[in-house]
């Protein structure tokens, strides 16, 4: 059964640093991952997708990389502000019925 | 597009009751998903459709619960009764089909059993 973890589970920086966002997964028989975003009381927003074939996509301050063969991804962030103070949730794509799992999320704060 | 449309946004009953959340997906998708998500266990897949038929349902927590996609711009998914552990957001996202596809979630029904 694929389980996805994302440590720690909060995290706060200062405005303008750059950050990673860790992700890891038990089954590296992936589809693909993807990296969402929740801001309170709200739904997910998908911030990139990565394909299996893949190593990394981006989508202006944000990488994300794909690791298959270790079960990682990270999303970095460039350049933090707080306007990206939000969830992170990062969800794998797995088997036959195609389901996404996703961690629990990290929830980010940057302060002014 | 409008994007994922679900209805109530907010949904106060008393136990025992039912209750029946709605989603529209985005036109043109084939796949539509309900999750729920609380704090202790995060977001979980309840059941998914592709063309309007049921997949798999082996994340519906109890015969209590139960779903439905009569077309393929409409699915309700229905609590019948409503438990206070029922309480959580409950999510629809759909794709433009099963398989590595981006998943687009709507805003979700906060579902609160008292």
């Amino acid at each position: 059964k694929q389980e996805v973890t994302q440590i720690p589970a909060a995290l706060s920086v200062p405005e303008g640093e750059n950050l990673v966002l860790n992700c890891s997964f038990t089954d590296s028989a992936i589809y693909n991952l993807q990296w969402f975003r929740q801001d309170p009381g709200k739904g997910l927003t998908s911030l990139l997708l990565i394909q299996s074939s893949q190593r990394e996509q981006t989508s202006g301050r944000l990488n994300a990389s794909l690791d298959k063969s270790s079960g990682r991804s990270t999303l970095y962030i460039a350049a933090s502000q707080p306007g990206d103070s939000a969830t992170y949730l990062c969800a794998v794509y797995t088997g036959a019925n195609s389901k996404l799992t996703f961690g629990k999320g990290i929830t980010l704060s940057v302060r002014p | 597009d409008a994007g994922v449309i679900q209805s109530p946004r907010h949904e106060v009953t008393e136990m025992g009751q039912e209750v029946t959340l709605r989603c529209k997906p985005i036109s043109g998708h084939n796949s539509l998903f309900w999750y729920r998500q609380t704090m202790m266990r995060g977001l979980e897949l309840l059941i998914y459709f592709n063309n309007n038929v049921p997949i798999d349902d082996s994340g519906m927590p109890e015969d209590r619960f139960s779903a439905k996609m009569p077309n393929a711009s409409f699915s309700t998914l229905k609590i019948q009764p409503s438990e206070p552990r029922d309480s959580a957001v409950y999510f629809c996202a759909s794709s433009l089909t099963t398989g590595s596809y981006e998943q687009y979630f709507g805003p979700g029904t906060r579902l609160t059993v008292t």
